[in-house]
């Protein structure tokens, strides 16, 4: 079994839908991340967070360290907004364990 | 403009032969690291260096070799013992944020061993 699960695997949504992505771990952490790989393959940090919940324009990151779960919201989804969403926690140093993904996609 | 380059983009190799993959960053960081991304899973360790002149081994550290003599660079090799090499190659590099280490990310190496 992963130390760091994501569900779905795949998601297709129309544009204007709420979304949710699933991330659930088994260790101890410091603290979880939720990164965007584009289809060029580039790689941007959305979220880094601890406890409790952040926001930064329509994505929503929140965090539940007694149930190990994470949850990353898109609200009001758009066709840019495809990509693979990964999940990953930092528990060994400045080390990172990663999800598999999950691949986004938002038809118009 | 601070950031993390790779070259190449794309890169082909026969079988058999070593290749170099460049990774540099003008971010001031201390730690940097290689991972491999295969299709339908998550990212691999390579290799990782918190310091000049120091790295370890990740979670998949056969085939490949590393070094570390500048802060700004961390070469990858991918040696012809790795028995899989066609994957793609991302490097990193971090900082200790409040809150936990955030890393920041090259646009990858895509290598295909022919």
């Amino acid at each position: 079994k992963n130390e760091v699960e994501q569900s779905p695997q795949n998601l297709t949504a129309q544009e204007g839908e709420f979304i949710t992505i699933n991330c659930s771990y088994s260790v101890g952490i410091s603290a979880l991340h939720w990164l965007q790989q584009h289809p060029g393959g580039g790689i941007v940090s959305l979220f880094m967070l601890s406890s409790g919940k952040k926001k930064h324009g329509r994505l929503i990151a929140t965090i539940n360290i007694q149930e190990k779960h994470s949850s990353l919201h898109i609200t009001a989804s758009h066709p840019r907004d495809s990509a693979v969403y990964i999940c990953a926690v930092s528990s060994r140093g400045s080390r990172l364990t990663f999800g598999e993904g999950t691949q986004l996609t938002v038809n118009p | 403009d601070g950031g993390i380059t790779q070259s190449p983009k794309y890169l082909f190799r026969k079988e058999g032969q070593n290749v170099t993959l460049s990774c540099e960053q003008n971010l001031n960081h201390d730690a940097m690291y290689w991972y491999r991304q295969d299709p339908g899973q998550g990212l691999r360790l390579i290799y990782y260096s918190q310091i000049v002149n120091d790295f370890q081994k990740g979670d998949i550290a056969e085939g490949y070799s590393v070094s570390r003599e500048k802060k700004e660079s961390f070469p990858l090799t991918v040696t012809s013992a790795q028995k899989n090499p066609t994957a793609f190659y991302l490097c990193a590099s971090s900082i200790m944020a409040s809150g936990g280490v955030e890393q920041f990310f090259g646009p990858g190496t895509r290598l295909t061993v022919l």
